[in-house]
């Protein structure tokens, strides 16, 4: 099993420029996660999912987009990226909601907006 | 709201140092705690856990204990490896999960 894998591993994109973050799992999970992490801070959740076709938002929506159209497969979305979403976006996916399951962790995406 | 607040790093200690990473927590309610680890290129990985208070969690020789009246979960390892060196998170799941900033150990021969 590949477990989590996430696409690309590192970016550098222009403001303004759009890009599609893959997350992919192969352990069947009902839920999915995108988070990102910024130096000095936690992990903030900034959409999940929990099951195909579904999305919700986290606690840092703004400026991202999701979708689940495959049960395996969740991507964010950068419509118009700007330096402030520079970070390290961490997907992950459970078998379950959180509040009973382990979270299972890709290694990240670095993504660096000049 | 939630949170989680944890030492500061980085933290370099020798082969079979004693290891402290101190985690506190704010929270409503009684949340359920945890430690991730996260190996250099990999994803977190869960480490132990702890979900009600004076509960201890331990795995690969690390242990943490649920300490309501602190309001700690602090992360102890009596004797630590090179193979240790990682960035160790404090997380905590109210309603939603809510994460510390990471420590990062580095274990030297």
């Amino acid at each position: 099993n590949a477990g989590v894998t996430q696409t690309p591993k590192f970016r550098v994109l222009k403001t303004g420029q759009s890009m599609t973050l893959l997350c992919a799992q192969d352990m069947n999970h009902e839920y999915m996660y995108w988070y990102r992490q910024d130096p000095g801070m936690g992990l903030r959740l900034i959409h999940y999912s929990v099951g195909e076709g579904t999305t919700a938002k986290g606690e840092v929506p703004d400026g991202y987009n999701v979708s689940r159209l495959k049960k395996q497969n969740f991507l964010l979305g950068l419509e118009s990226a700007a330096p402030s979403q520079t970070s390290v976006y961490f997907c992950a996916s459970s078998y379950g909601g959180w509040d009973s399951y382990e979270q299972y962790f890709g290694p990240g995406t670095r993504l660096t907006v000049t | 709201g939630d949170s989680v607040t944890q030492m500061e790093g980085p933290v370099t200690l020798s082969e079979e140092a004693f290891l402290t990473i101190n985690c506190t927590y704010t929270a409503t309610g009684y949340p359920s705690l945890f430690w991730y680890v996260q190996y250099p290129g990999e994803g977190l990985q869960l480490l132990l856990k702890a979900t009600k208070a004076d509960d201890k969690g331990s795995n690969k020789g690390f242990e943490a204990t649920y300490r309501k009246e602190t309001t700690s979960f602090h992360l102890e390892k009596g004797s630590v490896q090179v193979s240790d060196s990682a960035v160790y998170f404090c997380a905590l799941r109210g309603n939603q999960f809510y994460f510390g900033t990471g420590t990062s150990l580095t274990v030297i021969p």
